[in-house]
Protein backbone atom coordinates (compact mmCIF):
# COMPACT_ATOMS: atom_id res chain seq x y z
CA UNK A 1 0.00 0.00 0.00
CA UNK A 2 1.35 3.27 -0.99
CA UNK A 3 0.94 5.71 1.78
CA UNK A 4 2.77 8.95 3.12
CA UNK A 5 3.49 10.30 6.07
CA UNK A 6 4.29 14.20 7.20
CA UNK A 7 6.08 14.91 10.83
CA UNK A 8 8.03 17.85 12.04
CA UNK A 9 5.07 19.84 12.98
CA UNK A 10 4.99 21.91 16.26
CA UNK A 11 4.30 25.50 17.61
CA UNK A 12 6.93 28.21 16.91
CA UNK A 13 7.58 31.49 17.06
CA UNK A 14 7.08 33.89 14.56
CA UNK A 15 10.43 34.56 12.85
CA UNK A 16 11.86 31.41 13.18
CA UNK A 17 12.42 28.06 11.41
CA UNK A 18 10.81 24.80 11.10
CA UNK A 19 11.56 21.42 8.50
CA UNK A 20 8.60 19.13 7.68
CA UNK A 21 9.54 15.69 6.37
CA UNK A 22 7.38 13.36 4.06
CA UNK A 23 8.77 9.94 3.94
CA UNK A 24 6.82 7.46 1.33
CA UNK A 25 6.23 3.66 1.68
CA UNK A 26 5.17 1.46 -0.67
CA UNK A 27 6.86 2.86 -4.07
CA UNK A 28 10.42 4.67 -4.62
CA UNK A 29 9.76 8.46 -4.55
CA UNK A 30 12.54 8.79 -6.84
CA UNK A 31 10.27 8.65 -9.78
CA UNK A 32 7.93 11.15 -9.14
CA UNK A 33 7.55 14.93 -8.17
CA UNK A 34 6.60 15.79 -4.93
CA UNK A 35 4.46 18.84 -3.42
CA UNK A 36 3.32 20.39 -0.35
CA UNK A 37 -0.57 22.04 -0.04
CA UNK A 38 -1.42 23.84 3.10
CA UNK A 39 -4.60 24.70 4.35
CA UNK A 40 -4.76 27.51 7.32
CA UNK A 41 -7.79 27.19 10.05
CA UNK A 42 -11.01 28.25 8.30
CA UNK A 43 -9.64 28.74 4.49
CA UNK A 44 -9.24 26.45 1.45
CA UNK A 45 -5.90 24.31 -0.12
CA UNK A 46 -3.08 26.07 -0.81
CA UNK A 47 -0.59 24.69 -3.10
CA UNK A 48 3.01 25.40 -1.49
CA UNK A 49 5.57 23.89 -3.27
CA UNK A 50 6.73 21.80 -6.39
CA UNK A 51 10.39 19.87 -6.45
CA UNK A 52 10.93 17.64 -9.61
CA UNK A 53 11.29 14.06 -9.43
CA UNK A 54 15.15 14.40 -9.54
CA UNK A 55 15.59 17.62 -7.49
CA UNK A 56 16.73 19.58 -10.38
CA UNK A 57 13.78 21.91 -10.55
CA UNK A 58 11.62 23.81 -7.67
CA UNK A 59 8.95 25.41 -7.89
CA UNK A 60 6.61 28.39 -4.72
CA UNK A 61 3.68 29.57 -4.58
CA UNK A 62 4.46 33.83 -4.47
CA UNK A 63 4.31 34.24 -0.83
CA UNK A 64 6.99 31.57 0.43
CA UNK A 65 9.57 33.06 -2.03
CA UNK A 66 12.42 33.30 -0.38
CA UNK A 67 11.54 31.93 2.84
CA UNK A 68 10.33 28.21 2.08
CA UNK A 69 12.80 25.50 0.54
CA UNK A 70 11.75 22.39 -0.98
CA UNK A 71 14.25 19.63 -1.00
CA UNK A 72 14.54 15.69 -1.51
CA UNK A 73 16.57 12.72 -0.18
CA UNK A 74 15.86 9.77 -2.71
CA UNK A 75 18.00 7.46 -0.77
CA UNK A 76 15.90 8.00 1.99
CA UNK A 77 12.37 8.50 0.35
CA UNK A 78 12.15 11.40 1.93
CA UNK A 79 10.91 15.03 0.79
CA UNK A 80 11.55 18.25 3.29
CA UNK A 81 10.01 21.41 3.33
CA UNK A 82 12.14 23.60 4.99
CA UNK A 83 10.27 27.10 6.41
CA UNK A 84 11.99 29.96 7.37
CA UNK A 85 10.92 33.11 8.64
CA UNK A 86 8.01 31.92 9.14
CA UNK A 87 4.82 34.21 10.24
CA UNK A 88 1.40 33.64 12.02
CA UNK A 89 -0.18 33.64 8.40
CA UNK A 90 1.72 30.56 7.41
CA UNK A 91 0.18 28.43 10.56
CA UNK A 92 -2.04 25.38 8.59
CA UNK A 93 -2.02 21.78 8.50
CA UNK A 94 0.81 21.02 5.52
CA UNK A 95 0.42 18.13 3.19
CA UNK A 96 2.24 16.10 1.36
CA UNK A 97 1.21 14.86 -1.94
CA UNK A 98 2.24 13.41 -5.48
CA UNK A 99 0.39 12.81 -8.67
CA UNK A 100 1.38 9.29 -8.90
CA UNK A 101 -0.70 7.76 -11.69
CA UNK A 102 -2.66 10.98 -13.45
CA UNK A 103 -1.85 14.31 -13.88
CA UNK A 104 -3.70 15.40 -10.52
CA UNK A 105 -2.45 14.90 -6.89
CA UNK A 106 -3.87 11.40 -5.71
CA UNK A 107 -1.80 10.57 -3.53
CA UNK A 108 -1.76 12.69 0.16
CA UNK A 109 -0.42 12.28 4.08
CA UNK A 110 -2.29 13.07 6.27
CA UNK A 111 -0.38 16.58 7.57
CA UNK A 112 1.13 18.01 9.70
CA UNK A 113 -0.22 20.78 11.98
CA UNK A 114 2.22 24.04 11.76
CA UNK A 115 1.07 26.75 14.15
CA UNK A 116 3.61 29.95 14.41
CA UNK A 117 2.13 32.17 17.37
CA UNK A 118 4.08 33.76 20.18
CA UNK B 1 -1.40 33.86 -12.22
CA UNK B 2 -4.96 31.49 -13.33
CA UNK B 3 -7.11 32.32 -10.54
CA UNK B 4 -10.32 29.79 -10.06
CA UNK B 5 -13.95 30.79 -8.85
CA UNK B 6 -15.56 28.33 -7.60
CA UNK B 7 -19.67 28.68 -6.90
CA UNK B 8 -21.59 28.23 -4.62
CA UNK B 9 -19.41 28.62 -1.41
CA UNK B 10 -22.19 26.53 0.28
CA UNK B 11 -24.50 24.41 -0.46
CA UNK B 12 -27.45 22.61 1.29
CA UNK B 13 -28.72 19.74 0.03
CA UNK B 14 -30.55 16.33 1.11
CA UNK B 15 -29.89 12.36 0.81
CA UNK B 16 -30.74 11.28 -2.66
CA UNK B 17 -30.48 14.99 -4.08
CA UNK B 18 -28.47 16.12 -7.18
CA UNK B 19 -26.15 18.56 -6.89
CA UNK B 20 -24.25 20.78 -8.95
CA UNK B 21 -20.75 22.49 -8.26
CA UNK B 22 -19.19 24.92 -11.03
CA UNK B 23 -15.75 26.24 -10.95
CA UNK B 24 -14.52 29.02 -13.00
CA UNK B 25 -10.68 29.90 -14.57
CA UNK B 26 -9.54 33.44 -15.27
CA UNK B 27 -8.59 32.27 -18.26
CA UNK B 28 -8.74 29.54 -20.59
CA UNK B 29 -7.24 26.10 -18.86
CA UNK B 30 -8.16 23.60 -21.92
CA UNK B 31 -9.09 20.54 -20.34
CA UNK B 32 -6.29 21.06 -16.74
CA UNK B 33 -9.05 21.16 -14.13
CA UNK B 34 -8.81 18.47 -10.67
CA UNK B 35 -11.90 18.04 -8.22
CA UNK B 36 -11.18 17.09 -4.82
CA UNK B 37 -13.41 15.81 -2.28
CA UNK B 38 -12.34 17.08 1.46
CA UNK B 39 -13.57 15.26 4.50
CA UNK B 40 -12.55 16.76 8.69
CA UNK B 41 -9.41 15.57 9.46
CA UNK B 42 -8.85 13.42 6.78
CA UNK B 43 -6.55 13.68 3.73
CA UNK B 44 -8.23 15.55 0.79
CA UNK B 45 -9.05 12.86 -2.22
CA UNK B 46 -9.29 12.91 -5.69
CA UNK B 47 -12.34 12.54 -7.69
CA UNK B 48 -12.15 13.61 -11.29
CA UNK B 49 -9.05 14.44 -13.12
CA UNK B 50 -8.91 15.95 -16.83
CA UNK B 51 -12.03 17.78 -15.84
CA UNK B 52 -14.46 14.90 -16.52
CA UNK B 53 -12.15 11.67 -15.73
CA UNK B 54 -13.29 9.34 -13.07
CA UNK B 55 -10.49 8.35 -10.83
CA UNK B 56 -10.45 4.35 -10.08
CA UNK B 57 -12.75 3.59 -7.45
CA UNK B 58 -14.74 6.45 -7.24
CA UNK B 59 -18.40 6.18 -7.32
CA UNK B 60 -20.28 6.58 -10.37
CA UNK B 61 -22.53 9.27 -9.07
CA UNK B 62 -19.37 11.56 -9.36
CA UNK B 63 -19.38 13.35 -12.54
CA UNK B 64 -17.43 16.35 -13.82
CA UNK B 65 -17.84 18.26 -17.28
CA UNK B 66 -16.40 21.28 -18.91
CA UNK B 67 -13.50 22.82 -20.81
CA UNK B 68 -12.04 26.12 -21.40
CA UNK B 69 -12.97 28.19 -18.71
CA UNK B 70 -16.28 26.74 -17.16
CA UNK B 71 -16.21 23.23 -15.56
CA UNK B 72 -19.11 21.79 -13.29
CA UNK B 73 -19.04 18.70 -10.45
CA UNK B 74 -21.95 16.49 -10.11
CA UNK B 75 -22.86 14.76 -7.98
CA UNK B 76 -26.48 12.44 -8.21
CA UNK B 77 -28.08 10.42 -5.39
CA UNK B 78 -26.44 12.28 -2.59
CA UNK B 79 -25.26 9.44 0.04
CA UNK B 80 -25.01 10.55 3.40
CA UNK B 81 -20.88 10.05 3.20
CA UNK B 82 -21.23 13.04 0.02
CA UNK B 83 -20.93 15.66 2.73
CA UNK B 84 -17.67 17.33 2.80
CA UNK B 85 -16.08 19.94 0.83
CA UNK B 86 -15.13 20.24 -2.58
CA UNK B 87 -12.26 21.78 -4.69
CA UNK B 88 -11.87 22.84 -7.99
CA UNK B 89 -7.82 22.79 -9.15
CA UNK B 90 -5.91 23.80 -12.35
CA UNK B 91 -2.78 22.30 -13.04
CA UNK B 92 -2.32 24.34 -16.59
CA UNK B 93 0.63 25.68 -18.03
CA UNK B 94 3.97 26.56 -17.26
CA UNK B 95 6.03 27.61 -15.10
CA UNK B 96 3.70 25.27 -12.71
CA UNK B 97 1.39 26.76 -10.33
CA UNK B 98 -1.59 24.92 -8.92
CA UNK B 99 -4.47 26.57 -8.16
CA UNK B 100 -7.46 25.70 -6.03
CA UNK B 101 -10.61 27.35 -6.22
CA UNK B 102 -12.21 28.24 -2.52
CA UNK B 103 -14.02 25.60 -1.98
CA UNK B 104 -18.04 24.65 -1.45
CA UNK B 105 -18.99 23.20 1.76
CA UNK B 106 -22.04 20.68 0.99
CA UNK B 107 -23.78 20.27 4.02
CA UNK B 108 -26.86 18.25 5.20
CA UNK B 109 -30.51 20.25 4.62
Amino acid sequence: QMDLVESGGGVVQPGRSLRLSCVASGFTLRSYGMHWIRQAPGKGLEWVALIWYDGTEKYYVDSVKGRFIISRDNSKNTVYLQMNSLRAEDTAVYYCASALTVDAFDLWGQGAAVTVSS
Amino acid sequence: DIQMSQSPSSLSASVGDRVTITCRASQRISGSLNWYQHRPGKAPNLLIYGASILKSGVPSRFSGSGSGTDFTLTINNLQPEDFATYYCQQNYGSPPVYTFGQGTKLEIK
